[in-house]
């Protein structure tokens, strides 16, 4: 059973392009988290997608947005990208059987330059 | 807003010695807590989820204890192992609308366990 898998794992862009991440999750999880992790610190809340609708949201500005498709699987994009923006991105899983427990993938590196 | 504070930083132990990483938050009203191990470069990998009703949990070499009203919780390592080197992070769960788990987590602890 394959867990959380996301892509690409590395790659570089340039300030003010736009990026797509990509997640599918552990399989028979419904629900999507997306975290930003900086160098240093744990991981912040972005937002949760579930029924391929955003339900929370955390503290990021309009750039960052997102997508599920009806196979669970979901999209994170950001747009005008900043310096700022460099950090290892992590999706998350969870559903009906996993109770409280989520699962995370092994994240997105995305370096700004 | 609740803030999650993880002490120490960074530790350095030699093999063999047991330790405690300390984790706080400032909101005692949170669902459960988690203790998750995060390899360099890695995602994260739970270790232990400790419900808000419960006082600890334990497996293997590791306990984790929660005490919300002082807004505290542990993780005990006994008999470290290089193995063991790793950051951890504490997450505080709160529960909001649409039965929704929302994830604090500290800036975690960097542990080197030195053979």
């Amino acid at each position: 059973d394959a867990g959380v898998t996301q892509s690409p794992t590395h790659l570089i862009k340039t300030r003010g392009q736009q990026v797509t991440l990509r997640c599918s999750p552990k399989s028979g999880h419904d629900t999507v988290s997306w975290y930003q992790q900086a160098l240093g610190q744990g991981p912040q809340f972005i937002f949760q997608y579930y029924e391929e609708e955003e339900r929370q949201r955390g503290n990021f500005p309009d750039r960052f947005s997102g997508h599920q498709f009806p196979n669970y699987s979901s999209e994170l994009n950001v747009n005008a990208l900043l310096l700022g923006d460099s950090a290892l991105y992590l999706c998350a899983s969870s559903g009906t059987d996993s109770g409280n427990t989520i699962y995370f993938g092994e994240g997105s590196w995305l370096t700004v330059v | 807003k609740q803030e999650v504070t993880q002490i120490p930083a960074a530790l350095s132990v030699p093999e063999g010695e047991n330790l405690v990483l300390n984790c706080s938050f400032t909101d005692s009203a949170i669902y459960n807590l988690q203790w998750f191990r995060q390899d360099p470069g890695k995602g994260l990998t739970s270790l232990l989820l400790i419900q808000s009703s419960q006082r600890e949990q334990t497996s293997g070499r590791l306990n984790a204890s929660l005490d919300k009203s002082s807004g505290r919780s542990t993780l005990y390592i006994a008999a470290s192992q290089p193995g063991d080197s790793a950051t951890y992070l504490c997450a505080v769960i709160r529960t909001t609308v649409y039965n929704f788990n929302k994830f604090y987590f500290g800036s975690g602890t960097k542990l080197n366990v030195k053979p």
